[in-house]
């Protein structure tokens, strides 16, 4: 079967740098998403990855090592309103998208 | 302002009653989806439609219902045949590309009283 592995939740503290990983088994790969979902609205997205390495937005970077089927999403600089769930999703083979559960990522001042 | 719009935000439903959910978007996408949240689980797709009066079914399609009538407009019905409908339903769209990203919706939550 397909399987996404996240962690349940993570805690950090504002103005640190916190990773979050993110483990796959898929039949297929055609790229990784990252998305940020506050409590009771809608994702958005946040960085795509299809080949190995890092790419990076501001903030906000993800890593791909697609032999280890293995992503990380890292948030530097953190902010009160980083305080939301973030969720990996990968296509597979069928370019049909595969979620993991999200991991809830709670900021302590 | 482009976007994707869902109705309604917060909706109650007797048990045995039919409800129709909609979505608008007019960001000119052509594939649209429904996907159902539950807690502690990833998304889970119902239905997906790449173009109109054409639409496939997710892994969890029973109970539910699409059309899509229009390229803007993609409704989903809840039947009273789903036996667990409470949850929070999300539309999403996207370019037809390998690196299309979803734009969602904001989301309507569904309650079976």
């Amino acid at each position: 079967g397909q399987n996404i592995d996240q962690p349940t939740e993570m805690t950090a503290t504002e103005g640190a740098i916190v990773q979050i990983n993110c483990t796959y088994q898929t039949s297929g790969f055609n790229g990784l998403f990252w998305y940020q979902q506050h409590a009771g609205e809608a994702p958005t997205f946040l960085s795509y990855n299809v080949l190995d390495g890092l790419e990076e937005k501001g903030r906000f970077s993800s890593f791909l090592s697609r032999s280890k089927g293995y992503s990380y999403l890292l948030l530097k600089e953190l902010q009160m309103k980083d305080s939301a769930s973030y969720l990996c999703a990968v296509k597979d083979s069928n370019y049909q998208l595969i979620w993991g559960a999200g991991t809830k990522l709670i900021i302590k001042p | 302002d482009g976007g994707i719009t869902q109705s309604p935000k917060y909706l109650f439903r007797k048990e045995g009653q039919n409800v129709t959910l909609s979505c608008e978007q007019n960001l000119n996408h052509d594939a649209m989806y429904w996907y159902r949240q539950d807690p502690g689980q990833g998304l889970r797709l119902i239905y997906y439609s790449q173009i109109v009066n054409d639409f496939q079914k997710g892994d969890i399609a029973e109970g539910y219902s699409v059309s899509r009538e229009k390229k803007e407009s993609f409704p989903l019905t809840v039947t009273s045949a789903q036996k667990n409908p409470t949850a929070f339903y999300l539309c999403a769209s996207s370019m037809l590309t390998d690196t299309g990203e979803l734009f969602f919706g904001e989301g309507s939550r569904l309650t079976v009283l």
